[in-house]
């Protein structure tokens, strides 16, 4: 079957440490996005990448960090230097054709004690 | 600037009645893309409807149907007969044309359908 798997589901840390969320799609995808959610909140895009070993910053990039060495993989670091980490976080993928719709995954909940 | 606007935070209703989502858009493009989702509790974003700016066409799939309309810059989602099933966040969503990144997204309305 094909689709966007994120791992883990849950993820506690403890302040001050970095933590490197996973997402991998098999969808043959070009573009990945990582989105965040707050509760009451729509999502907000932080990264996005349109082709392997490029990538962008999007409207919450601060205290982020990505990489995209391969195709189907998008790791999202959440890094110290985010001062609210705790989210709801989603990524997603799409081809690169205009207007094209963007496909999720499950999402991880990361809680930061 | 792309600005979206579900004004309904939540909304109740008894199984099978009927139910309205509204969602008003802002944007200063002639091309763009309009785009629902739904959430249920578990938390994946479901895809739903994608619309593109040239077709007003309302649209029908099964109890779900959609309502366009540039002239007042809304693309509204009606649920017939609802159902338990239903209960979930739904969230509208626009993208510019023209680049391939960016969803502006509502704050979405949480549907609760009782039994």
């Amino acid at each position: 079957d094909g689709g966007i798997t994120q791992s883990p589901k849950y993820l506690f840390r403890k302040e001050g440490q970095n933590v490197t969320l996973s997402c991998e799609q098999n969808l043959n995808h070009d573009a990945m996005y990582w989105y965040r959610q707050d509760p009451g909140q729509g999502l907000r895009l932080i990264y996005y990448s349109q082709i392997v070993n490029d990538f962008q910053k999007g409207d919450i990039a601060e205290g982020y960090s990505v990489s995209r060495e391969k195709k189907e993989s998008f790791p999202l670091t959440v890094t110290s230097a985010q001062k609210n980490p705790t989210a709801f976080y989603l990524c997603a993928s799409s081809t690169d054709r205009v207007g094209d719709t963007q496909y999720f995954g499950p999402g991880t909940r990361l809680t930061v004690l | 600037a792309q600005k979206v606007t579900q004004a309904q935070t939540e909304i109740s209703v008894v199984e099978k009645e009927d139910v309205t989502l509204d969602c008003v858009y802002e944007t200063r493009d002639t091309t763009y893309y309009l785009f629902w989702y739904k959430q249920p509790p578990s938390g994946e974003l479901v895809f739903l409807i994608r619309r593109n700016s040239f077709d007003e066409q309302n649209e029908i799939s099964g109890r779900y149907s959609w309502n366009f309309q540039k002239s007042t810059s809304s693309f509204n989602f009606t649920i017939t007969a609802s159902q338990v099933v239903d209960s979930a966040v739904y969230f509208c969503a626009l993208k510019r044309g023209g680049s391939n990144y960016k969803l502006t997204f509502g704050k979405g309305t949480l549907l609760t359908v009782n039994p």
